[in-house]
């Protein structure tokens, strides 16, 4: 069961880029690196995704390191509303979606 | 557009008692799921659905039974509730999983048992 590793937590300013990072000791080459977010009392959502290189879309920018073994969501300019807790996730066509503990990020004004 | 709600929002139950937690899904996905999420943790597979007519088990589905008799829909059954299934539902749809597809979570169901 391919498992990632994260924070626990991590505390961002208003409006400063925040770099979230991801452990994937246990990668293989199939598999994508995917990050979803869960908001307050919502669902999670999905927010991007990777094989190798580096992708960006509206939402955020993913690094991903040359072995795969560590990616890193990046937020740009953080929010208040960017408060959530931030799963990433190893993922290919033979696996559910399996959900690690997260990383719980905290906006302060 | 509505894409996957779940009915109810919120419930509580007493010991014993049985429900159904309907999840709708209107963008034509073949997969979809069910996790539960205890207080403080992640997401949990319960069981899922690759296409109509079909189940599988997940992680932890013992004391739950899943049905797919639509392709647009996907139900939770709890035949005899035990406060340990006290938890939020969320349900989840997508297109077949191959690593690039991303699934779509419905809002949650609240249970509470008593």
């Amino acid at each position: 069961d391919a498992k990632t590793t994260q924070p626990n937590s991590m505390e961002s300013n208003e409006e400063e880029p925040v770099h979230l990072p991801c452990n994937h000791s246990t990668i293989s080459g199939t598999d994508y690196i995917h990050w979803y977010r869960q908001l307050p009392s919502q669902g999670p959502e999905y927010v991007i995704h990777g094989l190798t290189s580096n992708v960006n879309n509206r939402m955020a920018s993913l690094a991903i390191a040359e072995d795969r073994k560590s990616s890193t969501l990046i937020l740009h300019r953080a929010t208040l509303r960017d408060a959530a807790v931030y799963y990433c996730l190893n993922h290919n066509a033979g696996n559910m979606l399996t959900f690690g503990g997260g990383t719980r990020l905290m906006v302060k004004p | 557009n509505a894409g996957v709600t779940q009915t109810p929002k919120f419930r509580v139950l007493k010991t014993g008692q049985s429900m159904t937690l309907l999840c709708a899904q209107d963008m034509n996905h073949e997969y979809m799921y069910w996790y539960r999420q205890d207080p403080g943790m992640g997401l949990r597979l319960i069981h899922y659905s690759v296409g109509e007519g079909t189940t599988a088990k997940g992680e932890v589905p013992d004391g739950y039974n899943v049905s797919r008799l639509k392709k647009q829909n996907f139900l939770l059954g709890l035949e005899s509730a035990a406060p340990s299934q006290t938890s939020v539902y969320f349900c989840a749809s997508s297109y077949p999983l191959d690593g690039r597809t991303e699934a779509f979570f419905g809002q949650g169901t609240r249970l509470t048992v008593v």
